[in-house]
C-alpha cells in the first residue's frame, strides 16, 4: 500500500542550488497537490494539477515550477533555492478536486537551505 | 485576520476527559469542512469530515455553525493516542484550494 511516495525525504542545498522534488501516486487519483508546512502557519498551496496535462498556480507559487509528467507522476522544481524556502514539502492526492477534502499526503521532504 | 484561525494549544489534559477545540474561519460563503490530524513529524490525514447536520464518528464529534463561522471537535474519554496537532480545514471557494488552519495541538498524559 504505497499511497504516495515523496523523494526525497531529507535534502540540504545551498542558496542559487536547485533541486526537483518527485511525487507519485499509485491509487490512479485524478488531482495532485504539492503543499508546503512552516511553522506557526497552516499548509499552503504551492501549486496543484486537477488533471493529467493541467497545472495551475496556488497560494505561494513564486520561486517554484512543477510538471504533471503523467496521471501518477507531479513534480516540483526549485530553480534558485532559497533560504525562505526551507520548509517541509508534502504532495497530495485525491480522486478529484480537493472539494471532499481527502487529501492523501506523502510523508513530506525536509528542504533545508543554507 | 487569517482565513483560518486556531488556538495552537497546547491542550494539556489527563486520560479519560474530554476537550474540545474550535475553529473560525472569514468567509461566509465557505462550502464544506474538515478535520484532519497530523502526529508529530508526520503527515497530516483526514480525520473527518464536518456536515452541517454534525458529525460523529465513537469518540469524536464535529459540529459546524454557520451564523459565527466556526467548526469544532469534541474528544470524549481521551486516550494517549489522541495526542496530535489537529488542523481545521476549510474549501472556501470551492475547487481546489482548501485553506489550513495552523493546528492546535493536544497533548494527552497519563
Amino acid at each position: 500500500n504505497a499511497g504516495v511516495t515523496q523523494t526525497p525525504k531529507f535534502q540540504v542545498l545551498k542558496t542559487g542550488q536547485s533541486m526537483t522534488l518527485q511525487c507519485a501516486q499509485d491509487m490512479n487519483h485524478n488531482s495532485m497537490y504539492w503543499y508546503r508546512q512552516d511553522p506557526g502557519m497552516g499548509l499552503r498551496l504551492i501549486y496543484y494539477s486537477a488533471s493529467e496535462g493541467t497545472t495551475d498556480k496556488g497560494e505561494v507559487p513564486n520561486g517554484y515550477n512543477v510538471s504533471r509528467l503523467n496521471k501518477r507522476e507531479f513534480s516540483l522544481r526549485l530553480e534558485s533555492a532559497a533560504p525562505s524556502q526551507t520548509s517541509v514539502y508534502f504532495c497530495a492526492s485525491s480522486v478529484q478536486g480537493a472539494g471532499t477534502g481527502e487529501l492523501f499526503f506523502g510523508e513530506g521532504s525536509r528542504l533545508t537551505v543554507l | 485576520r487569517k482565513e483560518v484561525e486556531q488556538d495552537p494549544g497546547p491542550f494539556n489534559v489527563p486520560e479519560g476527559a474530554t476537550v474540545a477545540f474550535n475553529c473560525t474561519y472569514s468567509n461566509s460563503a465557505s462550502q464544506s469542512f474538515f478535520w484532519y490530524r497530523q502526529d508529530c513529524r508526520k503527515e497530516p490525514k483526514l480525520l473527518m469530515s464536518v456536515y452541517s447536520s454534525g458529525n460523529e464518528d465513537g469518540r469524536f464529534t464535529a459540529q459546524l455553525n454557520r451564523a459565527s463561522q466556526y467548526i469544532s471537535l469534541l474528544i470524549r474519554d481521551s486516550k494517549l493516542s489522541d495526542s496530535a496537532t489537529y488542523l481545521c480545514v476549510v474549501n472556501m471557494r470551492g475547487g481546489n484550494k482548501l485553506v489550513f488552519g495552523a493546528g492546535t495541538i493536544l497533548r494527552v498524559k497519563s
